[in-house]
């Protein structure tokens, strides 16, 4: 059984498009984040939800917007994609807000043409 | 601006030997330190934490934490092959909701 999952695992697509990417755990964690990790390998942190509530909102462009349905479902939809927004996008889940024990989804690896 | 900084290697050990990582932060309210191991191509996954100052121990692996020269370490002993990845150094503050993540060390072990 997966413990976090993604969809889609791979998204080709090209410039100005919009997409999305789904996230679901069954682990029955509060708090969930969408993760960007570029071509150097960096993490950076996108957004949080702790119980569908917004929690962290990083300096993200107005182009990417979270939703959370419910606790276990947390999904990214981004607007005008742009060459830039090429990179890998983590899904992970903690069990408290802020805690540093996550568990992360397989990633979803976009590439913009 | 809180940073968490590590060598990104790599770091080349032959199997059997000990791997030593290293990681400093720069916020002296930090709490919490975490590693995880990311192989090529897939996503972190945590393989220790520690608290509180010293030593924690996890079968072949051991973080160590000194909060005064604010840095902590991974030992990882009888290295092997499969030991192979990058490490990745995180940090929680007390109060802060995310984790500040280090940019990892790349960590070969050669049979």
């Amino acid at each position: 059984d997966t413990a976090v999952s993604q969809t889609p695992k791979y998204l080709v697509t090209q410039m100005g498009n919009d997409k999305s990417i789904k996230c679901e755990q069954n682990l029955g964690h509060d708090t969930m984040y969408w993760y960007k990790q570029d071509s150097k390998k960096f993490l950076k942190i996108m957004f949080s939800y702790n119980n569908k509530e917004l929690i962290i909102n990083e300096t993200v462009p107005n182009r990417f917007s979270p939703k959370s349905p419910d606790k276990a479902h947390l999904n990214l939809h981004i607007n005008s994609l742009e060459l830039g927004d090429s990179a890998v996008y983590f899904c992970a889940s903690s069990p408290r807000t802020g805690g540093g024990e996550q568990y992360f989804g397989p990633g979803t690896r976009l590439t913009v043409t | 601006q809180k940073e968490v900084e590590q060598n990104s290697g790599p770091l080349s050990v032959p199997e059997g030997a000990i791997a030593s990582l290293n990681c400093t932060y720069s916020d002296r309210g930090s709490q919490s330190f975490f590693w995880y191991r990311q192989y090529s191509g897939k996503s972190p996954e945590l393989i220790m934490f520690i608290y509180s100052n010293g030593d924690k121990e996890d079968g072949r692996f051991t973080a160590q934490l000194n909060k005064a020269s604010q840095y902590v370490s991974l030992l990882i002993r009888d290295s092997q092959p499969s030991d192979s990845a990058t490490y990745l150094c995180a940090v929680r503050s007390g109060n802060n909701r995310k984790l500040i993540w280090g940019l990892g060390t790349s960590l070969a072990v050669n049979p």
